[in-house]
């Protein structure tokens, strides 16, 4: 049982717009930032979002994030075929003194 | 250009200890913000924090796992130890250790290493 809760899998047809959720409490996204990972089949996470919103240098304006309250939301645009893969949200747990990850969630692309 | 590499056994023995090294460049470890954590993600699982420590020497733990685990690094080497005591088989995962800026985000990664512990 993850301490961030996100819907097991999404999915939806090439180019149009996904979201994924990802929600906490006080102790965790409520006051922390929130990061963003995306896992492509057989390779280590790479980062999409961090600090709620930003985007590394390289990451596309079709990747963005926002926050509200305790909860966090990844939203893709555009989608493409090369999009499948596991997202993980992140954060700091200020009660665990420990940082804690979403449970993932599957992007399917139709 | 910062990089991490993994490295250690692939197998271990269940109640073993096993010993566990990042090997970094790119950035140093005694710069004001920077950390390195471990992650491990078992087969077909999600990804769970392990451990991390900063560049003031300040360590956190899973509080799982708090009393099987030791970190520590050696700034002159750019290396990053983790030692986990009591192997069991749940342990067996892909252990990663990403750069951790500022305790907020993993920018870098390593590519992972796999450890096995047989039931």
């Amino acid at each position: 049982q993850s301490v961030l809760t996100q819907p097991p899998s999404v999915s939806a047809a090439p180019g149009q717009k996904v979201t994924i959720s990802c929600s906490g409490s006080s102790s965790n996204i409520g006051n922390n930032y929130v990061s963003w990972y995306q896992q492509l089949p057989g390779t280590a996470p790479k980062l999409l979002i961090y600090e709620n919103n930003k985007r590394p240098s390289g990451i596309p304006d079709r990747f963005s994030g926002s926050k509200s309250g305790t909860s966090a939301t990844l939203g893709i645009t555009g989608l493409q075929t090369g999009d499948e893969a596991d997202y993980y949200c992140e954060t700091w747990d200020n009660s665990l003194s420990a940082g804690v990850f979403g449970g993932g969630t599957k992007l399917t692309v139709l | 250009q910062v990089t991490l590499r993994e490295s250690g056994p692939a197998l271990v023995k269940p109640t073993q200890t096993v010993t566990l090294t990042c090997s970094f460049s790119g950035f140093s470890l005694s710069t004001s913000k920077m950390c390195v954590s471990w992650i491990r993600q078992p087969p077909g699982k999600a990804l769970e924090w392990l451990a991390r420590i900063d560049w003031d020497d300040e360590k956190y733990f899973n509080t799982s796992l708090k009393t099987r685990l030791t970190i520590s690094k050696d700034t002159s080497k750019n290396q990053v130890v983790l030692r986990m005591t009591n192997m069991d088989p749940v342990d067996t995962a892909t252990y990663y250790c990403a750069r951790d800026y500022s305790g907020n985000r993993f920018d870098y990664w390593g590519q992972g290493t796999l450890v096995t512990v047989p039931s």
